[in-house]
């Protein structure tokens, strides 16, 4: 696709339900991020997944946070057994890598808000 | 806590020109790139420096030293719809780490 397409854009779900969250990055692109995003504060890294290489699931906050890449492109991070401080946006972003000089490419983000 | 620091919020005026500073740690650091990301809005690239130097690209330069640890995003010609909100962000390895983002402000 042209973009980094993330759905769905919004999403709104009870304490202790589980979640997923698809990003559809751009066609080529074998690298993707997912990001997470509390209002008005800064990008926290959570997984990285580069080809077909093991993902770098450093940045995951807990073990209720999965995601898993098939085939290369679509990416579903789960979040389990939802929390209240879960509620973030949570952003997607593709590259060209390892040509860095392009930068990353974010999707529009899906709003997660656990009541 | 943060490996990169930039001041949270910066105001400017119309056609003036605003300079963003970001410090950062070191370890393992590749490169710094700066990234605007408008209120509701995903953050989009807006430049990269991956050796000491300045890049311009239009009204948006940015430069880098690697021996002060420090890089700075110069923002010239400032018009309404520069206000948002910009990122530096320090590739090390295959990982960009983000600063806590500066929030710019544009008045008439």
């Amino acid at each position: 696709g042209a973009g980094v397409s993330q759905s769905p854009s919004n999403k709104v779900t009870e304490k202790g339900k589980d979640v997923e969250l698809r990003c559809d990055p751009i066609s080529g692109h074998t690298a993707l991020y997912w990001y997470r995003q509390s209002l008005g504060q800064g990008l926290e890294f959570l997984i990285y997944f580069q080809g077909n290489s093991a993902p770098d699931k450093s940045g995951l906050p807990s073990d209720r946070f999965s995601a898993e890449r098939t085939g290369g492109s679509v990416s579903t991070l789960t979040i389990q057994r939802t929390q209240q401080e879960d509620s973030a946006v949570y952003l997607c972003a593709s590259s060209q890598s390892p040509d860095r000089n392009y930068g990353y490419t974010f999707g529009s983000g899906t709003r997660l808000t656990v009541v | 806590g943060q490996s990169l620091e930039q001041p949270s919020e910066v105001t400017a005026v119309e056609g003036a020109i605003v300079q963003i500073n970001c410090t950062y740690q070191t370890s393992g650091f590749y490169g710094l790139s700066w990234y605007q990301q408008h209120d509701g809005g995903a953050p989009t690239f807006l430049s990269y420096n991956g050796l000491d130097g300045l890049e311009e690209t239009g009204r948006f330069s940015s430069f880098l030293s690697r021996s002060d640890s420090y890089g700075y995003l110069l923002l010239q010609e400032l018009q309404m719809k520069d206000s948002a909100s910009y990122f530096c962000a320090r590739i090390a390895g295959n990982m960009l780490t983000f600063g806590g983002g500066t929030r710019l402000m544009v008045k008439p």
